[in-house]
């Protein structure tokens, strides 16, 4: 079956601007999470959603930051006005349901703000 | 508050020689999950074990061998007899799972291997 995909790969865009990253999780997984990895760092955690509602935002840095799943199934992370410290890679990930259990990663959304 | 330390940043050892990569992880939980993830060049983090805390067995899959030892606060891997294809970053991971609490992974650094030919 298909895994957690991601989209767009890569985006590149000016200081300021509004940004929108998607996730696309295993199908019939209920928990998804959204990951930040700067460069020569681990995955540090942002959000995580069990079925449509955040369970826990606690790691979303500011306000900028903003996530939606509002089917339960595909996840957006947006990001307002973006900063040049916001450059990472972002990590979306899944499990069949919450709790402890092995989380599928995708490939990662790499932003680079100029 | 959690954390985990890998305090190994790189590590190159030459085909065939066995490696130990340390994880000391700190949490005032005393329900928590250890977890060892790879991430080879290609980017795309790839599950490698899950380890709870009530259960200090030493787990041993092919080459893979993890000793867990709540004494020091330690879950380390050992890649036996490694090869070329083990190059990769390794990262330690822990979840304090409380029923209610974060289920998100708190990540250490990651050691970077490198097994040179």
């Amino acid at each position: 079956g298909a895994g957690v995909s991601q989209t767009p790969s890569n985006k590149v865009t000016e200081k300021g601007k509004y940004v929108e990253l998607r996730c696309d999780p295993i199908s019939g997984h209920t928990a998804l999470y959204w990951y930040r990895q700067s460069l020569g760092q681990g995955p540090e955690f942002l959000i995580y959603f069990q079925g449509t509602g955040a369970a826990d935002d606690s790691g979303l840095p500011n306000d900028r930051f903003f996530a939606v799943r509002p089917e339960g199934s595909v996840s957006t992370l947006k990001i307002q006005r973006t900063e040049r410290g916001d450059s990472a890679v972002y990590l979306c990930a899944s499990s069949l349901m919450r709790g402890p259990n092995e989380q599928f990663f995708g490939p990662g959304t790499r932003l680079t703000v100029l | 508050a959690q954390k985990v330390t890998q305090a190994q940043t790189e590590i190159s050892v030459v085909e065939k020689e066995d490696v130990t990569l340390d994880c000391v992880y700190e949490t005032r939980d005393t329900t928590y999950y250890l977890f060892w993830y790879k991430q080879p060049p290609s980017g795309e983090l790839v599950f490698l074990i899950r380890r709870n805390s009530f259960d200090e067995q030493n787990e041993i899959s092919g080459r893979y061998s993890w000793n867990f030892q709540k004494s020091t606060s330690s879950f380390n891997f050992t890649i036996t007899a490694s090869q070329v294809v083990d190059s990769a970053v390794y990262f330690c991971a822990l979840s304090a799972y409380s029923g209610g609490g974060a289920d998100g992974l708190t990540f250490g650094k990651g050691t970077h291997l490198i097994i040179q030919p």
